[in-house]
């Protein structure tokens, strides 16, 4: 109940192309659902972040759409770049109101 | 302003031996959270600080784990008699309070048990 599952586990997408990286819940009681993402030898970073309130948020080229429904949310980078390449996390607030429950994590590699 | 900051960036040592991993949160964070990630893994939670409240330390691996915070600002994990399964990075976040989302991630310390 407390899992969050993230696919796929690596992904290479040529430069331009869309990535999409997807995660699955099972808590309805989640309430927050970040995506942070992570550079080689650096701590992860809030990338973009969503409530269930709503069924999308975008920023800049980086999309979340949340299903409710279907206990799904995913990250879309559109015009992927190289510098895009990292390590993607997405997570969910569990229970308690500080504890996030995280995805095992994506790497992406964009071809130039 | 500074972000985050965790000493060392890289500790080596032998099976058996004690260590101690510190973290120097954002200056006015009242949280802070510590976390382990194994190679190629998620993030494990390990322990949360929140102000001057008992610590949540249901994520702590063993009774070798422990972990301080002192006067509400630095916090220093201590892993005692090593093992190589200890082997991992451990990083520490903190955010403005409890409830607020954004966890701010330092570097984390690279520890290599031999």
């Amino acid at each position: 109940q407390q899992q969050v599952k993230q696919s796929p586990q690596s992904l290479i997408v040529q430069k331009g192309g869309i990535s999409i990286i997807n995660c699955a819940y099972e808590n309805t009681a989640f309430d927050y659902f970040p995506w942070y993402q992570q550079f080689p030898g650096k701590g992860p970073a809030l990338l973009i972040a969503i409530r269930p309130d709503v069924s999308e948020k975008k920023e800049g080229r980086f999309t979340i759409s949340f299903n409710k429904s279907a206990k799904q949310f995913s990250l879309h980078i559109m015009d992927s770049q190289p510098g895009d390449s990292a390590t993607y996390f997405c997570a969910a607030r569990g229970d308690s109101n500080y504890q996030l429950i995280w995805g095992a994590g994506t790497k992406l590699i964009i071809k130039p | 302003g500074a972000g985050v900051s965790q000493s060392p960036s890289n500790k080596v040592t032998e099976k058996g031996k004690d260590v101690e991993l510190r973290c120097d949160p954002i200056s006015g964070h009242t949280a802070l959270y510590w976390y382990r990630q194994s190679l190629g893994q998620g993030l494990e939670f390990l322990i949360y600080f929140q102000g001057n409240s008992a610590p949540d330390k249901s994520g702590l691996p063993s009774d070798r784990f422990s972990a301080e915070r002192t006067g509400g600002s630095v916090s220093t994990l201590t892993i005692q008699r090593t093992q190589q399964e200890d082997s991992a990075v451990y990083l520490c976040a903190s955010s403005l309070a409890s409830g607020q989302d954004e966890q701010f991630f330092g570097p984390g310390t690279r520890l290599t048990v031999l």
